[in-house]
């Protein structure tokens, strides 16, 4: 398969050990965030999503951190799996258009 | 498969072509996106319809660009004139109001 991003930064974790993948967004007045995981060749997936009102949201092996602050987003999984190794975006968007505005992505390698 | 489905999913073309992209969404959402995705770069959107009616347009869409929705159910992608920087992966989505996006595989144009 084709590789998503060629000069993206990237993140490599031991199997087993947990993974935190960092954005910076640019909007202040963005109302919800979410998380994609994309694998060569495919389209981004649906991780996890965050609301403006919130500053902590779980899911399975997954957490997302909002720090409005410093505009800032966090995603950690839980004890990371060779199947998690993929390129991870970022994403926001603001309730008056529904348009997602995508960061720079984060290459997850997980070591066996 | 109930997913979001594009069509091709590779397209090779000479400049100064014309080609179009077909874009199938999940048969209840009423929204549908188009982004476009460079590598390395997150997905940029281009536009978005709600059932048949285009509401939103990137100024990444220039004049040779045009997106249609018929029947409010799938979507073509047309690039009149192609021109080796529209070289990219063009992506998919569609979700219910307000809710997340689903996307699809996205097709791949290169342009010679």
């Amino acid at each position: 398969g084709e590789s998503v991003g060629l000069h993206l930064p990237t993140l490599s974790v031991q199997e087993g050990d947990n993974s935190i993948i960092n954005c910076a967004y640019s909007n202040s007045a963005s109302d919800y965030f979410i998380w994609y995981k994309q694998e060569s060749g495919k389209g981004p997936q649906f991780i996890i999503d965050i609301r403006s009102n919130m500053d902590k949201r779980q899911g399975q092996r997954v957490t997302v951190l909002l720090n409005k602050t410093v505009k800032h987003l966090s995603l950690q999984i839980a004890a990371t799996q060779p199947g998690d190794s993929a390129v991870y975006f970022c994403a926001e968007r603001s309730d008056s258009s529904y348009k997602l505005i995508f960061g720079s992505g984060t290459r997850l390698l997980v070591r066996p | 498969d109930t997913g979001v489905s594009q069509d091709p999913r590779h397209k090779i073309t000479k400049r100064g072509q014309n080609v179009t992209f077909r874009c199938d969404p999940i048969s209840e959402h009423n929204r549908l996106y188009w982004y476009r995705q460079t590598l390395g770069q997150g997905p940029e959107f281009l536009t978005y319809f709600q059932n048949e009616a285009q509401l939103e347009k990137s100024r990444l869409l220039s004049d040779r660009f045009s997106a249609e929705r018929p029947k409010g159910s799938f979507s073509t992608l047309e690039i009149q004139r192609t021109e080796q920087g529209d070289s990219a992966m063009y992506l998919c989505a569609s979700s219910h109001p307000g809710g997340e996006q689903f996307f699809g595989p996205g097709t791949r144009l290169t342009v010679l």
